[in-house]
């Protein structure tokens, strides 16, 4: 069965510090990626998405990157951490999981950006 | 594009009744699915129950079951004999192949429910 995994579970880091949040996938093959941003008690918002490796598109300009050096590997980074940058990250896989088409999520990464 | 609303932010419900979760969306496409998703304070997303829009057939999940009116474009999603398991947020969310995406999903904003012992 498929798997999804993110670390760290939890992140305190300092204005103007970089970032790095992992996520990997297990049980499936060239899935499409997700990098979800949520404030508290908000809905989602799409970051980037990727259909492939090195196949990176962004939604929202912003000072945070993404990457996907392997085919079920995504990294989200930043060079300097902004403020504003606190929330909780979901990573998301898509595709077809027993015989439907859907999206299944990571158990997040709780970032505080003091 | 496609967009999803929730009309609710918030709902209570006593433990063992029935609750109703309203979603609608617009859009021009024929082919989509529809989805429920479930974040309880662990802020876990649980896929609840997902929905063909080429199927006329309601999905049922257990106790979860929706009312799936594709003209009007409504997307309910019902909670019988509620637990205190389900007191979460709750988003619905539409989904179409697109072809840069893949996979292009949009979220609603989300409604809070609160399951009352």
């Amino acid at each position: 069965s498929q798997t999804i995994h993110q670390w760290p579970a939890t992140l305190v880091q300092p204005v103007g510090s970089p970032l790095s949040l992992e996520c990997t996938v297990e049980g499936t093959s060239n899935p499409n990626l997700y990098w979800y941003r949520q404030a508290a008690g908000r809905g989602l918002q799409l970051l980037f998405y990727s259909v492939g490796i090195g196949q990176i598109s962004s939604e929202v300009p912003q000072n945070l990157s993404a990457s996907r050096p392997q085919d079920r590997q995504f990294i989200l980074s930043s060079k300097k951490l902004l403020l504003s940058d606190s929330g909780f990250y979901l990573c998301a896989w898509s595709g077809v999981a027993r015989g439907q088409e859907t999206q299944y999520f990571g158990p997040g990464t709780r970032l505080l950006v003091l | 594009a496609q967009t999803v609303t929730q009309s609710q932010p918030e709902m209570s419900v006593q433990e063992a009744e029935t609750v109703t979760l309203s979603c609608t969306y617009d859009t021009s496409e024929n082919n989509y699915y529809l989805f429920w998703y479930k974040q309880p304070p662990s802020r876990q997303m649980i896929l609840v129950i997902r929905q063909e829009a080429y199927k006329q057939q309601n999905a049922t999940e257990n106790r979860f079951s929706v009312n799936f009116q594709k003209a009007a474009k409504s997307f309910s999603l019902k909670i019988s004999d509620s637990q205190l398991g389900d007191t979460a947020m709750y988003f619905c969310a539409f989904m179409k192949r697109d072809g840069n995406y893949g996979q292009n999903f949009v979220f609603g904003p989300g409604t809070r429910l609160s399951v009352l012992p």
